[in-house]
């Protein structure tokens, strides 16, 4: 079976600092990884996507995320935090050969003037 | 914006009534999704469709029926609502089945008492 591993519920950052939030999958064949936003009240949309082109994909907001093979993660990074970021984030994964999305149980990133 | 409507966005219920949820999207996506989220599950695939008429089941579909009978319209229902079916429920499109993006409606939160 398929999961996402989403390491720490809760991550803090000081505004203007690096922001990195983990996901692990595990899958036994190449995947199709995402990460979504989710603003209070509102549905998730995508803040990038890997789909086995480069390893470090570049999506909206200066956000940025590198699939590691080896390591099975594909953590998401910011190089500094603005206070509009603070948000619920998901990590999710999918299969070609799959019926569905597996999706983490979410970070909530708090941004801290 | 993707042009995804959910109604009600709330509703309050008693155990053991109907409830019907209805997406509604403007995008002519061939792939519709109803998901769940609540605390610590993350999003929970409950049904999804491929086509007018053509349904599957997601990993909690028990107690969810689903129906498309245009390509606009998704609906979901809770034959007999229980207060374990409180939650938000979050309807989905995309046009590539689970290898592309989703996008996603703002939410129907629904509370059964």
């Amino acid at each position: 079976a398929q999961s996402v591993t989403q390491l720490g519920s809760h991550v803090s950052v000081s505004e203007g600092a690096l922001v990195l939030l983990r996901c692990n999958y595990s899958s036994s064949v190449p995947p199709y990884l995402f990460w979504y936003v989710q603003y209070p009240n509102q549905g998730l949309q995508l803040l990038l996507k890997y789909t086995s082109a480069a390893t470090l994909v570049k999506g909206i907001n200066g956000f940025e995320a590198e699939f590691k093979k080896s390591e099975t993660s594909f953590h998401l990074t910011k190089p500094s935090a603005h206070m509009s970021d603070a948000a619920e984030y998901f990590c999710a994964v999918s299969l070609s050969t799959g019926n569905q999305f597996y999706f983490g149980t979410g970070t909530s990133l708090t941004v801290i003037p | 914006d993707a042009g995804i409507t959910q109604s009600p966005r709330h509703k309050v219920t008693e155990t053991g009534t109907p409830v019907t949820l209805r997406c509604h999207q403007t995008e002519n996506h061939r792939y519709m999704y109803w998901y769940r989220q609540d605390p610590g599950h993350g999003l929970r695939l409950i049904h999804y469709s491929y086509g007018v008429k053509d349904t599957d089941k997601g990993e909690v579909s028990d107690g969810y029926s689903v129906s498309r009978s245009k390509t606009e319209d998704f609906l979901l229902t809770l034959e007999s609502a229980t207060s374990s079916q409180t939650s938000v429920y979050f309807c989905a499109i995309s046009t590539r089945g689970f290898t592309g993006e989703l996008f996603f409606g703002e939410g129907s939160r629904l509370t059964v008492l």
